[in-house]
């Protein structure tokens, strides 16, 4: 079986900061992870993933995240959020063996000016 | 290369009609994924096809929904009878037989069921 934690329903941060989106997941193999972001009435864009080779995965806009095998994390970093990085952020894992992607449910992450 | 097409966009049914909500794969994936979203959740994974191939149905529900990928065409999810509490957004996702590489997916059906 295979899952995805997302703690926080929403995250918010003024222009400028720091923004982390939190995840863990749990998996019976070695994990395939990914974080995708939704906007409004969109489908879902992919952010980056973490497949093997270095923790510390960059990704599109300035996005990274690190994973980290044992806290079962894949954290969702950016050093300085912007007002159009406000939308709603998933977390998805596989197992490597398998096709199927587990989401989270969700981190709604409102930067405000 | 287009990306992930799913139509129609949005699809208004009275109870009790049927759903056809149709999705064509990148060029030159050979695995689609259909996800449900509800209103202010996230995403449920509902079933997996490859051509010809239903992977895995775990998330499906036991009666009205299926889902076919033909070998030739898009793939088909189908809603029977469609009740009130199928309204929501379906998003069909393609991946290529590469395991490294990320599921890419179409811009959803919205589903409303008066």
């Amino acid at each position: 079986a295979q899952s995805v934690a997302q703690p926080e329903d929403q995250v918010n941060v003024a222009e400028g900061n720091p923004l982390t989106v939190k995840c863990t997941y749990s998996v019976s193999g070695n994990p395939y992870l990914f974080w995708y972001v939704q906007y409004p009435n969109r489908g879902l864009q992919f952010l980056l993933k973490y497949i093997t080779g270095d923790n510390l995965v960059k990704g599109s806009y300035g996005f990274e995240a690190e994973f980290n095998k044992s806290q079962t994390s894949f954290h969702l970093k950016k050093p300085s959020a912007l007002v159009s990085d406000s939308a709603l952020y998933f977390c998805a894992v596989r197992d490597r063996r398998v096709y199927k992607l587990s989401f989270g449910a969700g981190t709604t992450v409102t930067v405000r000016a | 290369n287009a990306g992930v097409m799913q139509n129609p966009r949005h699809l208004v049914r009275r109870r009790g009609q049927e759903a056809r909500l149709r999705c064509s794969p990148m060029k030159g994936h050979s695995h689609v994924y259909w996800y449900r979203q509800l209103p202010e959740e996230g995403l449920k994974f509902m079933v997996y096809l490859q051509k010809e191939n239903i992977i895995d149905e775990s998330g499906m529900p036991k009666e009205r929904f299926s889902a076919e990928f033909p070998k030739e065409g898009p793939s088909i999810l189908r809603i029977q009878q469609v009740v009130r509490g199928d309204s929501a957004a379906y998003f069909c996702a393609s991946s290529p037989t590469d395991g490294n590489t990320e599921a890419f997916f179409g811009q959803g059906t919205r589903l409303t069921v008066v």
